[in-house]
């Protein structure tokens, strides 16, 4: 059980497009998902918290802009890169909590790469 | 705020050998400790974790680790390991409660050989 995936595990883009990631949970609800960074052999950083239903809350230092979050469900989360430039690749792993629960798990993550 | 440090950034082991991989927290309230670990190019997958009851808590893959309060510290130990630990760990804590944001530490990449 707590299955999380997402999709696409790995993209590359040109500067100046738009990606979409998205974070389901697949054997459960998740009213609360979380949006990390990892950058190389670094550890993972929060961009954000996105809650069902209700805008996300982002970390200090995070562009809401540039990063869009969307939780139209209680499955999926989605995560936009707008815009995106090389300074964007990255590794974005999200992660869901059960209602009351207390462990985040996490998904496979995403490659990005932005020529 | 709370904050994490894993002191050894690599450990490198033999097969069968014992490991501990070290994890020191600062907070000023009660908190909850988590290990995940992470294989290449993947995502996180959840070790162990303490919430609250007994200090030592056993995970997956015959990891166990140790709350420690006094010292401020939740080491992972595993016994004895095998080529399929080596991977990256990631020792994380969060506030007790409704706060569900996790702060990770930097790491420690486990590397167990032949």
């Amino acid at each position: 059980g707590a299955v999380v995936s997402q999709h696409p595990s790995r993209v590359i883009c040109k500067s100046g497009t738009s990606v979409k990631i998205e974070c389901r949970s697949l054997d459960f609800q998740a009213t609360t998902m979380f949006w990390y960074r990892q950058f190389p052999k670094q550890s993972l950083m929060l961009m954000a918290t996105s809650n069902e239903g209700s805008k996300a809350t982002y970390e200090q230092g995070v562009e809401k802009d540039k990063f869009l979050i969307n939780h139209a469900s209680l499955t999926l989360s989605t995560l936009t890169v707008t815009s995106a430039h090389p300074e964007d690749s990255s590794f974005y792993i999200c992660s869901a909590k059960t209602p009351g629960g207390e462990t985040q798990y996490f998904g496979p993550g995403t490659r990005l790469l932005v020529l | 705020a709370q904050s994490v440090t894993q002191l050894d950034s690599q450990v490198p082991v033999f097969e069968e050998a014992p490991v501990e991989l070290r994890c020191n927290y600062s907070s000023s309230v009660s908190v909850y400790l988590f290990w995940y670990v992470q294989y290449p190019n993947q995502g996180l997958q959840l070790l162990l974790k303490y919430l609250s009851g007994s200090t030592l808590v056993k995970g997956i893959n015959g990891f166990e680790a140790e709350f420690n309060k006094s010292q401020t510290s939740f080491h992972l130990r595993k016994p004895s390991v095998h080529i399929s630990d080596t991977a990256e760990y990631f020792c994380a804590v969060r506030k007790a409660g409704s706060n569900y944001k996790l702060t990770f530490g930097k790491g420690t990449l486990l590397t167990v050989n032949p």
